[in-house]
This record gives structure tokens, sequence and C-alpha cells, in this order.
């Protein structure tokens, strides 16, 4: 199985700052990478697909870069509707896998 | 407007086996492409990818629960359903089901179901 990730496990931060999340893969998974938001109790909700690929409504202050084995997502002004858990998952091979999640919280 | 709801029991005893629907609106399921995924969380973990099935009824399971998963779908129905067997307490958590399409990923999700294993 691929192993996903992520760095910081918690990430203290403030509104307007510009955060970075970073998400490693143990093997190749080329660009099919996935974002998702998860605040509490609540599901998880897509942000960036294909590394890079916002869907339609998610803020543009969200980007995705990555290719291979290394990933980031960037917040670049936080919001207060943004602190919230981020899990990246790689859907390059069966099984698909999650990274541990990333908690962002309110300095 | 495509939705996912999970439902199924919300305790478990140990030993026994869980059954939950997944019932879905907005998309179907016998369209090519389409997929539904199902996906747990133990309460403060991680988010565990379990099991997929698509429109032509190819299935896929996580490596670690394959001999304890099974996914069906009934497309006349709207409905994808996960049995798990032989549950112990450490499968306690939410289990969603979401709608999968391989060039974006899991795009819609339900909202949950809360499982808990105890005797």
């Amino acid at each position: 199985d691929i192993q996903m990730t992520q760095s910081p496990s918690t990430l203290s931060a403030s509104v307007g700052d510009r955060i970075t999340i970073t998400c490693r893969a143990s093997h190749n998974i080329t660009t099919w990478l996935a974002w998702y938001q998860q605040k509490p109790g609540k599901a998880p909700k897509l942000v960036v697909s294909k590394a890079s690929n916002l869907p339609s409504g998610v803020p543009s202050r969200f980007s995705g870069s990555g290719s291979g084995t290394d990933f980031t997502l960037i917040i670049s002004s936080l919001q207060p509707d943004d602190f919230a858990t981020y899990h990246c998952q790689q859907y390059n091979n069966y099984p698909y896998t999650f990274g541990q999640g990333t908690k962002l919280e309110i300095k | 407007q495509v939705t996912l709801r999970e439902s199924g029991p919300a305790l478990v005893k140990p030993t026994q086996t869980l059954t939950l629907t997944c019932t879905f609106s907005g998309f179907s399921l016998s369209r090519s492409g389409m997929c539904v995924s199902w996906i747990r969380q133990p309460p403060g973990k991680a988010l565990e990818w379990l099991a997929r099935i698509d429109w032509d009824d190819d299935k896929y399971y996580s490596t670690s629960l394959k001999t304890r998963l099974t996914i069906s779908k009934d497309t006349s129905k709207n409905q994808v359903v996960l049995t798990m067997t032989n549950m112990d307490p450490v499968d306690t958590g939410t289990y969603f089901c979401a709608r999968y399409i391989g060039t974006v990923g899991l795009d819609y999700w339900g909202q949950g179901a809360l499982v808990t294993v105890s005797s």
C-alpha cells in the first residue's frame, strides 16, 4: 500500500496568514492527489483534485501543487471558515490511502 | 443535486456482521465512470478508505480488510451496500459513503453514520 505522510500534524495560524501543508507519498502517484477539508462532526469536503484543480465553489485562496511524491496545499490568506482538518488522499493505486490529517487551528 | 445518505445500525455487538446502506440521488451508478466508495473514521483519527464499486460492477477493497468486506449495488434503488463481518470494538467509528469520479476523487460525501461496536 502507498503510505501518505502529512506535515505538520497541527498548525497554529491567524486570520490573514499564508499557510502551507505538505503531503508525501511513499511511491510515485503522478498527480492523482486530492485534498479534503473536514470540520468537526461533518463529512470531508473536496477542495483540490488532481493535485492542483479547484472544484467549483472552492475559493481561489486555496491552491495545490506537486507531482510524483511531494505535494502542497496552500491557503494564501486564512479566513475564519478555513480552520479545520485537512486530509490528503492518493487515488493512483489501490487501495486508495489517506494521510493522517493536519489540524489547522487558530493561534 | 447530488446527495448521499448512510443508514444502518448505530450499535453492533462484537463478532456480528455490520450492514450499511448508502442511498444516493442526483446521479446514476449505471452511467459510465460513476463509482461509490466507503470510507471510515475512528473517533479522533484519520480517514481510512474501505471499498469501491463501479458502474460496471468492478469492486475494490482495502488490503487489510478485504476478507471481511463485501460491497454491492442495486442500481434500480440507487443504493450501495457494504457488509463487514466479525465486527470488533476497533471498528467503532463514523462510516461515510462518497461518490468517486476517476479524474476528480471523492466529490460528494454523505453525512456519515456512527457505528459503535460494544457488547
